[in-house]
C-alpha cells in the first residue's frame, strides 16, 4: 500500500525566508512522487514530480524537492518565499507499476508574512 | 488550451436530496478521475474512467454514488440520496493516457454543502 504523511498542516514563513514543506512516503514498490499546489478557488496544479530519473527535482515557481530513499522523504523547498506562494500544498504518491491511483497527503497550508 | 471544466461551482442541498455534478475534461484526454476532498483532508479518488470504461471504482460508495461517461468525453457524478458527510469539494481531473508518471489536470471543483 502507498501513503504519504505531511508534517505540519500549517506553515508560516516571512517573505524572503526559506520555505520547507515536509513529506514522507510509504510504498512497498518504487514510487512516483508529486507535489501539487492549490491556490484559493482554483484546481490543483502540478509543481513537480519525481519519476526515478534524478533525485533532485526542479519545478515551477522556483520550487524543488529531493527524493531521499534512505529517509523515505520528498520535502519541498524554495530558497526565498514570495507573497504569491501562499497556498495549500499537497504531496502525492503513485506506484510505478500496477494500479495508478494517486494517494494524496492531507496538505500543508503555507502562509507568507510580509 | 481550455482546462478541465466543472459545474456548478457551488451547490447547497438538504440531506436525502439528490445532486449531480458535471465535468468536461481537456480535449483528447482519455482518462478522467473524480476525487472527493473533505475539508482538512487530501483528495481521495472516487472513480477513474479510461474512455467510457471504468478502471477503478473501489472507493466509490455505490449505494448512493454513481458516475457515467457514456461517450468517453464529459462525465457526470451523482449522489442520491445525499448525507451530511458528503459535504466536500468534488474535483474532476484528466490525463492523456493515464500513465503512472503523467500529471493530472484538475478542474476548480464543485463545493457541495449538505444541510
Amino acid at each position: 500500500a502507498q501513503s504519504v504523511t505531511q508534517l505540519g498542516s500549517h506553515v508560516s514563513v516571512s517573505e524572503g525566508a526559506l520555505v520547507l514543506l515536509r513529506c514522507n512516503y510509504s510504498s512497498s514498490v518504487p514510487p512516483y512522487l508529486f507535489w501539487y499546489v492549490q491556490y484559493p478557488n482554483q484546481g490543483l496544479q502540478l509543481l513537480l514530480k519525481y519519476t526515478s530519473a534524478a533525485t533532485l527535482v526542479k519545478g515551477i515557481n522556483g520550487f524543488e524537492a529531493e527524493f531521499k530513499k534512505s529517509e523515505t522523504s520528498f520535502h519541498l523547498t524554495k530558497p526565498s518565499a514570495h507573497m504569491s506562494d501562499a497556498a495549500e500544498y499537497f504531496c502525492a504518491v503513485r506506484t510505478q507499476t500496477g494500479a495508478n491511483n494517486l494517494f494524496f497527503g492531507t496538505g500543508t497550508r503555507l502562509t507568507v508574512i510580509p | 488550451e481550455a482546462g478541465v471544466a466543472q459545474s456548478p461551482r457551488y451547490k447547497i442541498i438538504e440531506k436525502r436530496q439528490s445532486v449531480a455534478f458535471w465535468c468536461n475534461p481537456i480535449s483528447g484526454h482519455a482518462t478522467l478521475y473524480w476525487y472527493q476532498q473533505i475539508l482538512g483532508q487530501g483528495p481521495k479518488l472516487l472513480i477513474q474512467f479510461q474512455n467510457n470504461g471504468v478502471v477503478d471504482d473501489s472507493q466509490l460508495p455505490k449505494d448512493r454514488f454513481s458516475a457515467e461517461r457514456l461517450k468517453g468525453v464529459d462525465s457526470t457524478l451523482k449522489i442520491q440520496p445525499a448525507k451530511l458527510e458528503d459535504s466536500a469539494v468534488y474535483l474532476c481531473a484528466s490525463t492523456g493516457t493515464g500513465g503512472t508518471n503523467e500529471k493530472l489536470f484538475f478542474g476548480s471543483g464543485t463545493q457541495l454543502s449538505v444541510l
